[in-house]
Formats: C-alpha cells, structure tokens, sequence
C-alpha cells in the first residue's frame, strides 16, 4: 500500500521534457551526497552520487549538480519517461561520521503524458 | 543475483506483541541498517551495524532491539513497547571502505501495522 510521501511536495512534467528535482541540505561539513528514487511499495533505489570534491556527475540521462556555497543539490533527468514517475530523495552525510545519512523528505515526480 | 531480502513484505501486530523482521543480504557488506519511515518525513535510523556481534543505537532505537549473530543478517524485532510502531521498514546494507562513506542499498520493505 502507499507508505512514501502523502504529503510530499510534488512536481509535474510533460512526458520528454527535462525535469529537475532540488535538496537543500543543512550541514555545511556534508561531503557526500546521493540520490535516491522510492516507488510506492518498494525500498530507494540508488541513482547517482556525488563527492564535495566534485560540482557536476552525470550518468545515464541523470545529472547531479552540487553547490557548496548556498548548500544546494539537484537532480535533473533528461527526457523524462513515465517510468520516471516516483519520489525522489536526496541523502548526505560526512566524513568520519560512520556512515550516518541524513535523509530529506523527497519529492514526488509526476509525469504526464 | 546478489541483493538484501526482507520479509514479510506485510506484516499484521496485535497490542502486546513483539514482531520481528527478517533482512539478509549476499552483497558481503559489513554494515547493516534498519531505517523507519512515515509518511512525508525523511528515513530516520533504528539502528545499525558494522560488524558481526555489535551494534550501535541510532536517533529512534526505543522499542526495537537487534542483533547480528551472521555478516548476512540483521534482523529488527519491533517490541510491545514501541507504541506506534506502523510505519515502512527499510534495512540496508553497505561496504565500509574506512576513510570513505559508500552508498547504501536498501531492500524492498516491509509494512508493519497494528491490528
């Protein structure tokens, strides 16, 4: 049943548009970040990282942009695809802080046909 | 195919019960984590474990109790006296490379309610 996000902040794109998904983040020492994607039901399902030593990391159709300055993390997805439609959350954490995550809320994707 | 197991997918508790979850991974990592998560809110950590036989807290450990007897398994018992215990369970598993966080691979859930 749903489990993720009932009151999430949600975005809604055109099918084959690009969409770009935003995390602020609170801790100025973070110096690793992830994104996450979590169909309803299902556990997160890891999309991309980024180290603090880097600004930009693109995989397939997915690019992570990282500013350290204002502490701000985004997610854009090219050519967004129905199977896109999920919530996506970003994660970050700290050296020597033992592998502890902090986890933002997420927001939801919608893609529209 | 190498991945992390949890079961029951759902799972039904009665008032005064403990319950347990099952997460098992073949990944060969040495850390293990149970997440909680409620509906618009981030993951927040039960409890984790980066090696066999020791486990540490994390920010919502009152109720639920652990234990780590094999690298594989990492199973959550959520305790009569978590008394709001329905929520979506998440438990991961990652490498510990020392010097460098890794990523965490989470398995599918498990949907725990109160009857």
């Amino acid at each position: 049943g749903e489990s993720v996000g009932l009151h999430l902040p949600t975005l809604s794109v055109q099918e084959g548009d690009n969409s770009i998904i935003n995390c602020a983040y609170s801790n100025s020492a973070s110096d690793y970040f992830i994104w996450y994607k979590q169909e309803s039901g299902k556990g997160p399902q890891f999309i991309i990282d980024i180290r603090s030593n880097m600004d930009k990391r693109q995989g397939q159709r997915v690019t992570v942009l990282l500013n350290k300055t204002v502490k701000h993390l985004s997610l854009q997805i090219a050519a967004t695809q129905p199977g896109d439609s999920a919530v996506y959350f970003c994660a970050e954490t700290r050296e020597n802080y033992g592998q502890n995550f902090v986890f933002g809320p997420g927001t939801r994707l919608s893609v529209l046909p | 195919d190498g991945g992390i197991t949890q079961s029951p997918k759902y799972l039904f508790r009665k008032e005064g019960q403990n319950v347990t979850l099952s997460c098992e991974q073949n990944l060969n990592h040495d850390a293990m984590y149970w997440y909680r998560q409620d509906p618009g809110q981030g993951l927040r950590l039960i409890y984790y474990s980066q090696i066999v036989n020791d486990f540490q807290k994390g920010d919502i450990a009152e109720g639920y109790s652990v234990s780590r007897e094999k690298k594989e398994s990492f199973p959550l018992t959520v305790t009569s006296a978590q008394k709001n215990p329905t929520a979506f369970y998440l438990c991961a598993s990652s490498l510990i490379t020392g010097r460098y966080n890794e990523k965490l691979f989470f398995g599918s859930g498990t949907q725990l309610s109160v009857l």
